[in-house]
């Protein structure tokens, strides 16, 4: 059973324009949710989070959307950058547990 | 800090072996993941520890797999027989509990290879 669920295993985009990579989940025990961003040869960084409680958090071009009706959760970046290019991890989390539930990630290329 | 310290980077080993993966988490943090990612299921909990004590295993795959956290600041996953089927990247990652909405950070893998 996927709690966490990234349908979209790539995205491309143009410098400069906006990457909207998205993310589906079915635990509602998740107290919050963070993205994570994976280049090659190395460990996934953490990129934002939110809690549960807000519809939405922003941290300079990245902003995250929550939708706890729908279940659903987007990372937006704007404008887009070429060192944005990554595979992009969406998580739920849960504060009783501290474990994390990982999506299967989407690859973002932004083409020069 | 060095953050999270996995050794070896890299490991080629033959069907059958025994493998071990180390960690070294994040110090003054008291919860530890180990992780394993796959092509097909990204990231993939294998089990995770709060105060050395392994409080979840569900996600270990089976009985060739086990993980020990002997203190604080070590903690092994160890795969024996290895099959080619376990090659996959392995990573661990540490975090604070206590805290709400707590990150965890991560090592820079393992890159497992079985042969």
């Amino acid at each position: 059973d996927q709690q966490v669920k990234q349908n979209s295993p790539s995205l491309s985009v143009q410098e400069g324009r906006i990457s909207i990579l998205n993310c589906d989940y079915t635990n509602s025990m998740f107290d919050y949710f963070l993205w994570y961003k994976k280049y090659p040869a190395e460990g996934p960084t953490f990129l934002i989070s939110i809690s549960s409680i807000k519809d939405k958090n922003e941290d300079g071009r990245f902003t995250v959307f929550l939708n706890k009706s729908a279940k659903h959760l987007s990372l937006h970046i704007v404008p887009s950058q070429p060192g944005d290019s990554a595979v992009y991890f969406c998580a739920g989390g849960m504060d009783s547990s501290y474990k994390l539930i990982f999506g299967s990630g989407t690859r973002l290329l932004v083409r020069p | 800090d060095a953050g999270v310290i996995q050794s070896p980077r890299h490991e080629v080993t033959e069907m059958g072996q025994e493998v071990t993966l180390r960690c070294k988490p994040i110090s003054g943090h008291n919860s530890l993941f180990w992780y394993r990612q796959t092509m097909m299921r990204g990231l993939e909990l294998l089990i995770y520890f709060n105060n050395n004590v392994p409080i979840d295993d569900s996600g270990m795959p089976e009985d060739r797999f086990s993980a020990k956290m002997p203190n604080a600041s070590f903690s092994t996953l160890k795969i024996q027989p290895s099959e080619p089927r376990d090659s996959a990247v392995y990573f661990c990652a540490s975090s604070f509990m206590g805290a709400l909405n707590t990150e965890a950070f991560f090592g820079q893998g393992t890159r497992l290879t079985v042969v």
